[in-house]
C-alpha cells in the first residue's frame, strides 16, 4: 500500500540553525500538508499546499517557515532560524484532492529537537 | 474555549468492553476525521465522515452535524486498540482542527 515517507526520523539542531524536513507524498496525490505536535500537546495545522503554492496556512506558519516542492516527488518544510519552541514532531500528510470525504494520509513524522 | 473537545481524556477498559469516545466541536465543518495515534507517534486515519454513520471492522463512527457532535465506538475491544484517538473536524478548505485526543488503554 502506498505511504507517505518522511526524512529524517529525528533531527537535533542548534538554536538559530536552518533545518529542512523532507516528505515524499503518495505519488498521485495533489494536496500536501504539514502539521506539528509539541510534546504532550495536540496536533496543529501549519500549512496546506496545492499546485505549487500555499493554499492555506495557520498563524503558526510565520516568515520563519517555508514550503517547497522542489521536484516531482519531494515536499519540504524549511525553518530558517530555529527556536527552542520549534521542538516538536512534524507530520507531513497528503491527499488525492480536497473534497470533503477524501482522507489525508500521514507520514511517520520527524522529531525535531532544538537545543 | 477549545474548538474541539473530546471526552473522556483517558479511558481504561477491559478487553471485550464496548468503548465510546465523544467529540464536540464549535468550528463550522464540512467533514470530520477520526485518527489513531500510536505510542510511537504515527498517525493513521480511521474515518472521514460528513453525515450519519460509518463502520469499519470493529470501529463505528457517527456524526450529527446539527448538534456538532461525533462519536467513535469500538466493539469487542482488544489490547491492540490501545492508542490515542483524535477527533479532527475540517474547518477550512483543507485545514483540520485537532482535539487533544483520548488515551485509550485496553487491559487483557
Amino acid at each position: 500500500e502506498p505511504e507517505v515517507t518522511q526524512t529524517p526520523s529525528h533531527q537535533v539542531t542548534q538554536m538559530g540553525q536552518e533545518v529542512i524536513l523532507r516528505c515524499v507524498p503518495i505519488s498521485n496525490h495533489l494536496y500536501f500538508y504539514w502539521y506539528r505536535q509539541i510534546l504532550g500537546q495536540k496536533v496543529e495545522f501549519l500549512v496546506s499546499f496545492y499546485n505549487n503554492e500555499i493554499s492555506e496556512k495557520s498563524e503558526i506558519f510565520d516568515d520563519q517557515f517555508s514550503v517547497e516542492r522542489p521536484d516531482g516527488s519531494n515536499f519540504t518544510l524549511k525553518i530558517r532560524s530555529t527556536k527552542l519552541e520549534d521542538s516538536a514532531m512534524y507530520f507531513c500528510a497528503s491527499s488525492r484532492d480536497s473534497t470533503d470525504l477524501v482522507t489525508q494520509y500521514f507520514g511517520p513524522g520527524t522529531r525535531l529537537l532544538v537545543l | 474555549k477549545n474548538e474541539v473537545e473530546q471526552s473522556p481524556q483517558n479511558l481504561t477498559a477491559q478487553e471485550g468492553e464496548f468503548i465510546t469516545i465523544n467529540c464536540s466541536y464549535s468550528v463550522g465543518i464540512s467533514a470530520l476525521h477520526w485518527l489513531q495515534q500510536h505510542p510511537g507517534g504515527g498517525i493513521v486515519s480511521l474515518f472521514m465522515l460528513s453525515s450519519g454513520k460509518k463502520k469499519h471492522g470493529r470501529l463505528i463512527a457517527t456524526i450529527n452535524i446539527q448538534e456538532k457532535h461525533s462519536s467513535l465506538h469500538i466493539t469487542a475491544s482488544h489490547p491492540r486498540d490501545s492508542a490515542v484517538y483524535i477527533c479532527a473536524p475540517r474547518a477550512g478548505a483543507q485545514k483540520l482542527v485537532f482535539g487533544q485526543g483520548t488515551r485509550l488503554t485496553i487491559n487483557p
